[in-house]
């Protein structure tokens, strides 16, 4: 069975600050990753996806890398923003049954406080 | 293009009741997930259809059940309620990114939050 395990569970920075967030998973069989934000009582927002043949992406002031040999993901924010807070889930896909299905992470609970 | 759009937001049900769930995926995508997230466990998958057949199932009861229709739009149903199914469903639709990326990404709704008294 996968298992993704994200580090740390929670997070509460000053605003200006660079942070790193951890995703990592058991099976290096992965497809993609996909990092996402979630705000309070809403859906997912979808922010960097990582194909298993790449080793990064960026996308403003986000940077998401992936290392399957180790099982890890990052997730860099680069100069942090009240607007950030929000909690951070990382979904690995994995095949099965013809499909890729997710496995989410527990989540980052990130506060930027001004 | 519009987004995914799950019905309705918010509802609330009596255990023993049954509550059936709508979502409709992005122009396009023909692969639709469903998601159960709740404090204790995070999120959860539930199923997957593509096709209108069920691709993938999750580790839940039988009386969660789900179907797809020719348009790609998707059902779930929850029968028999109990306190424990309180939570936010999500859906999500999985297609091909005609941009940079090609990845296939997966997209989801603003969910559907069930409280079950």
């Amino acid at each position: 069975k996968q298992e993704v395990t994200q580090i740390p569970a929670a997070l509460s920075v000053p605003e200006g600050e660079n942070l790193v967030l951890n995703c990592s998973f058991t099976d290096s069989a992965i497809y993609n990753l996909q990092w996402f934000r979630q705000d309070p009582g809403k859906g997912l927002t979808s922010l960097l996806l990582i194909q298993s043949s790449q080793r990064e992406q960026t996308s403003g002031r986000l940077n998401a890398s992936l290392d399957k040999s180790s099982g890890r993901s990052t997730l860099y924010i680069a100069a942090s923003q009240p607007g950030d807070s929000a909690t951070y889930l990382c979904a690995a896909r994995f095949p099965s049954g013809g499909s890729y299905i997710p496995t989410f992470g527990r989540g980052t609970s990130l506060i930027v406080h001004p | 293009k519009a987004g995914v759009t799950q019905t309705p937001r918010y509802l609330i049900k009596t255990r023993g009741q049954q509550v059936t769930l709508s979502c409709s995926p992005i122009s396009g995508h023909r692969s639709v997930s469903w998601y159960q997230q709740t404090p204790g466990q995070g999120l959860q998958f539930l199923f997957e259809y593509f096709s209108e057949t069920q691709r993938n199932k999750g580790n839940f009861p039988g009386r969660f059940s789900g179907r797809q229709f020719s348009n790609s739009r998707s059902e779930m149903n929850v029968s028999t309620l109990e306190l424990g199914d309180s939570a936010l469903y999500l859906c999500a639709s999985s297609g091909w990114d005609r941009g940079a990326s090609g990845a296939n990404v997966l997209t989801f709704g603003a969910g559907s939050r069930l409280t079950v008294l």
